[in-house]
C-alpha cells in the first residue's frame, strides 16, 4: 500500500470552529486527493493534487481549503466547521505506472456539533 | 458526465451462497478505468480490481470474479461461496482518462450482510 497516514482518526469539533485533518504518504506519490464519504452517498471528491504547485477543485470544495506543504504532505482545512460537514474523510495518493491504483487512508471520522 | 449506479442499496445473503453486486456507468470517453473497493465495517477501503474499458476480459481472483460488459456499461463483481467476512459495503468507481486513475466518480455503494 502507500502507507498513507491521516490525523486525527477521530474528531470532534464545535460549529464554527476551524479544523485541519492532515494527510501524509511515504511512497513519493505526486497526485493526492481528499475524499469525503456520507453514509448513502458513496465518497465525493473535494480537493485534488498533481503536485505542490497544483490544486484543483473538486466536486463539493465549497467550506474547504487544502494546502500542499511538500509533496508527501496534503493538509484540508475546514475554515467555519457546520453540522453537514459530518463526515468520514479520506485521503487517497495515487499509485504510479506499475500499479494504477489509488489507495486510501485509513479515514478520519469527523463529527461537528 | 460520468455516473455510476450500484441499484443494490443492501443484500443480505446465508453463508455458502453465491451473490452478485451490480454496478452499471455513464461515460462520453472512451478510456476509462472502473474500480471496486471494500469497506469492511473498520471504515477502511480496500482496494480490489482496477480494469481499463480496452480490456473486456473477465477477472478472477479466488471467490470473486468480474464481469465487464461495455455493450451494458456494466461491470458487476460475483463472490461465490460467500463468507461472514465478506461482509462490507462495496462500491464500484470509474475514472475517466488512462493516466494513472485520475479523479473517481463512485457508487453509493451496496451493503453486502453475509449471515451465517
Amino acid at each position: 500500500d502507500a502507507d498513507v497516514t491521516q490525523t486525527p482518526r477521530n474528531r470532534i469539533t464545535k460549529t464554527g470552529k476551524r479544523i485541519m485533518l492532515e494527510c501524509s504518504q511515504t511512497k513519493g506519490h505526486d497526485r493526492m486527493y481528499w475524499y469525503r464519504q456520507d453514509p448513502g452517498l458513496g465518497l465525493q471528491l473535494i480537493y485534488y493534487s498533481f503536485d505542490v504547485k497544483d490544486i484543483n477543485k473538486g466536486e463539493i470544495s465549497d467550506g474547504y481549503s487544502v494546502s500542499r506543504q511538500a509533496q508527501a504532505k496534503f493538509s484540508l482545512s475546514l475554515e467555519s466547521a457546520i453540522p453537514n460537514q459530518t463526515a468520514l474523510y479520506f485521503c487517497a495518493p495515487e499509485g504510479r505506472v506499475s500499479s494504477y491504483e489509488q489507495y486510501f487512508g485509513p479515514g478520519t471520522r469527523l463529527t461537528v456539533t | 458526465a460520468q455516473k455510476v449506479t450500484q441499484a443494490q442499496t443492501e443484500i443480505s445473503v446465508v453463508e455458502k451462497e453465491d451473490v452478485t453486486l451490480d454496478c452499471v456507468y455513464e461515460t462520453r470517453d472512451t478510456t476509462y478505468y472502473l474500480f471496486w473497493y471494500k469497506q469492511p465495517p473498520s471504515g477502511e477501503l480496500v482496494f480490489l480490481i482496477r480494469r481499463n474499458s480496452f480490456d473486456e476480459q473477465n477477472e478472477i481472483s479466488g471467490r470473486y470474479s468480474w464481469n465487464f460488459q461495455k455493450s451494458t456499461s456494466s461491470f458487476n463483481f460475483t463472490i461465490t461461496a460467500s463468507q461472514v467476512v465478506d461482509s462490507a459495503v462495496y462500491f464500484c468507481a470509474l475514472s475517466e482518462g488512462m493516466e494513472y486513475g485520475n479523479k473517481l466518480v463512485f457508487g453509493a455503494g451496496t451493503i453486502l450482510r453475509v449471515k451465517s
